[in-house]
């Protein structure tokens, strides 16, 4: 059984389009989260959130959003996507807040051409 | 806002020596962790290493901590080539809210 995953594992798209990237954990963790690595390998956060509160990096633009259906799924949906969104984006799961061992699934590589 | 800082950025040995890797870090934390990612997949998690600890092992590994230095160690023993990845320190500063804070990471090539 795989502990985070996420779908789809690839994903080419246009400028300007909106797509989906879907997260699910069977761990029953209370807290998920979605990061950003870039072609440096610079992993970002991006969001966190568990079923009390949703903390949003800043630096985030407001073209992503998290969406969380029940504690198990955390979404992340991208409108008018551009070049620089191209990235490879992780989601991970943990049970509390920080400083617990977090579980991340295999990444979703968005390529906006 | 990023925490760690790896060094070496990339590292290259033959199987059976030891592989070191330093994180330092800005800024106090509550534990830091090591996370290895093979080419092309997710972060694994190896070891956590609280801040009243100085040092911690978990089979091959070996990890210590400098909370004075605001800096850790992963030290790899008799390496295999397996153990080729990327790996990445992570604190959870208390400005992260829930998340961890990653390092730029340490590219380690073993071979045979």
């Amino acid at each position: 059984d795989t502990a985070v995953s996420q779908t789809p594992k690839y994903l080419v798209t246009q400028m300007g389009n909106d797509k989906s990237i879907k997260c699910e954990q069977n761990l029953g963790h209370d807290t998920m989260y979605w990061y950003k690595q870039d072609s440096k390998k610079f992993l970002k956060i991006m969001f966190s959130y568990n079923n009390k509160e949703l903390i949003i990096n800043e630096t985030v633009p407001n073209r992503f959003s998290p969406k969380s259906p029940d504690k198990a799924h955390l979404n992340l949906h991208i409108n008018s996507l551009e070049l620089g969104d191209s990235a490879v984006y992780f989601c991970a799961s943990s049970q509390g807040y920080g400083g617990t061992e977090a579980f991340f699934g295999q990444g979703t590589r968005l390529t906006v051409v | 806002s990023q925490q760690g800082e790896e060094d070496p950025q990339a590292l290259s040995i033959q199987e059976g020596e030891n592989a070191t890797m330093n994180c330092s870090y800005k800024t106090s934390i509550n534990n830091l962790q090591w996370y290895r990612q093979n080419s092309g997949r997710g972060l694994v998690h190896l070891i956590l290493i609280r801040s009243n600890e100085r040092e911690k092992h978990s089979g091959r590994l070996r990890v210590t901590l400098d909370t004075s230095k605001k800096s850790s160690s992963l030290l790899i023993t008799a390496s295999r080539a397996a153990d080729t990845a990327s790996y990445f320190c992570a604190t959870d500063a208390s400005n992260s809210g829930y998340a961890l804070n990653f390092g730029k990471g340490t590219s380690l090539l073993v071979t045979p």
